[in-house]
């Protein structure tokens, strides 16, 4: 069975720290698909970034970075030089290849607050 | 994303009232989602339809019935709920091959809603 772990329930910087975002996943399947969602208040999940699991390249997106380690079943994420309008709550997803469908287990998610 | 909307944003009904959530997407996409989101407690997926069929039910009290006419709009009747099903309820949609790689959900809204 598939379980994503997000330890960290709430997380609170003041603007322009550096913060990760810890993510730990459980599947039995050698492929499979990671996920980030970022959900402010307003209640839309939105699509952050998709890593294949056969694709252990690190990636940056502007002040965002993904470190994807499949030695430790890790995906974590790092805001830099965070800003309030980061202010949300992020969940971490995984999908595995073998089920049918895009079945998405997803983190109890971590509740991330900037302060100005 | 914006490709994905959900009427109503809010809603309160009674226990003895029956109302249905909407959902529609714009991106083209072959398989919806329903989702609910309790305080505290991770995202759970309800029902998945590909090509308007039915593929998942994960095991939803049948107070709670899903429609797709077609590939664009979902529908979640409701009726006879009760205080603990108020929650966010969350439409997805994806675009399904069938076979790798497991393509992105993406999300509307939300409808919160209050069951008195």
């Amino acid at each position: 069975a598939q379980k994503v772990t997000q330890a960290q329930t709430e997380i609170s910087v003041v603007e322009k720290e550096d913060v990760t975002l810890d993510c730990v996943y459980e599947t039995r399947d050698t492929t499979y698909y990671l996920f980030w969602y970022k959900q402010p208040p307003s209640g839309e999940l939105v699509f952050l970034i998709r890593r294949n699991s056969f694709d252990e390249q690190n990636e940056i997106s502007g002040r965002y970075s993904w470190n994807f380690q499949k030695s430790t079943s890790s995906f974590n994420f790092t805001i830099t030089a965070s800003q309030v309008v980061d202010s949300a709550v992020y969940f971490c997803a995984l999908s595995e290849a073998e089920t049918s469908g895009s079945r998405l287990t997803f983190g109890e998610g971590t509740q991330l607050t900037v302060n100005p | 994303e914006t490709g994905v909307t959900q009427t109503p944003r809010h809603l309160v009904m009674g226990m003895t009232n029956k109302k249905s959530l909407k959902c529609e997407q714009h991106l083209g996409h072959n398989a919806m989602y329903w989702y609910k989101q309790s305080a505290k407690k991770p995202l759970e997926l309800m029902f998945v339809y590909n090509f308007k069929e039915q593929t998942e039910n994960n095991s939803v009290p049948s107070r709670f019935s899903p429609e797709c006419p077609n590939s664009s709009h979902l529908f979640l009747h409701l009726h006879t709920l009760q205080p603990e099903d108020s929650a966010l309820y969350l439409c997805a949609s994806s675009q399904e091959g069938g076979t790798l790689p497991k393509e992105t959900q993406y999300f509307g809204p939300g409808t919160r809603l209050l069951v008195l």
